[in-house]
């Protein structure tokens, strides 16, 4: 069956660089595209960017400037990086499967990673 | 960016009430809206896309209607197991999220 999980550090000091692992099952990344959403405590969700099954990116423009997203088919992993952290990134960050007209049919679990001072 | 104004934020209703939460886009998004269930442990499930089009495994208790800016997503009997934070969402690129409704019981 479809699963995504992501994995990745709980704490992150300030100014450093996030690293999430999102691991998926049951499908192709070559099929289907995965987006990153994360929201911060007491807050919504927010998109911040997407791999495309053909291996383009599209990015949040709130984020671009700092914001990474990677793929190997061959593990089936999609990769988040973002560097130059504050405490406002303190989130539950989720991967997502792209589904149709726009809407995410799996999430991950999520991970919540805490920026630290 | 296409900004979602997601109302109420927080709704709270007996067991078995009909509940509606609406969701209005800032331009016309032409139907490509999703509902979206998340619950305290965390998990986030679909269950409508394409404004109406319940997500296999979804209950039919929940439906979807609108068209053009505003949309609403209705439950027709609360069960206990709805009690979670819905949330819209608007498909198009840079896809953007309502604030959320988070739904408790009376």
């Amino acid at each position: 069956q479809v699963q995504l999980k992501e994995t990745g550090p709980d704490l992150v000091q300030l100014t450093q660089t996030l690293s999430i692992t999102c691991t998926v099952s049951g499908f192709s990344l070559t099929t289907y595209n995965v987006h990153w959403v994360r929201q911060p405590p007491g807050k919504g969700l927010e998109w911040m960017g997407a791999m495309w099954n053909g291996g383009g990116t599209d990015y949040n423009s709130a984020f671009k400037s700092r914001l990474s997203i990677s793929r190997d088919t061959s593990k089936s992993q999609v990769f988040l990086k973002m560097n130059s952290l504050q405490t406002d990134d303190t989130a539950k960050y989720f991967c997502a499967r792209h589904w149709k007209f726009g809407a995410f049919d799996y999430w991950g679990q999520g991970v919540m990673v805490t920026v630290s001072s | 960016d296409i900004k979602m104004t997601q109302s109420p934020s927080s709704l709270s209703a007996s067991l078995g009430e009909r509940v509606t939460i609406s969701c209005r886009a800032s331009e016309n998004i032409n139907n490509y809206l999703s509902w979206y269930q998340k619950k305290e442990d965390g998990s986030v499930k679909l269950l409508i896309y394409h404004t109406s089009r319940l997500q296999p495994g979804a209950p039919s208790r929940f439906s979807g209607s609108g068209s053009g800016k505003d949309y609403s997503l209705t439950i027709s009997g609360l069960e206990s197991e709805d009690i979670a934070t819905y949330y819209c969402q608007q498909g198009y690129t840079p896809w953007t999220f309502g604030g959320g409704t988070k739904l408790e019981l009376k």
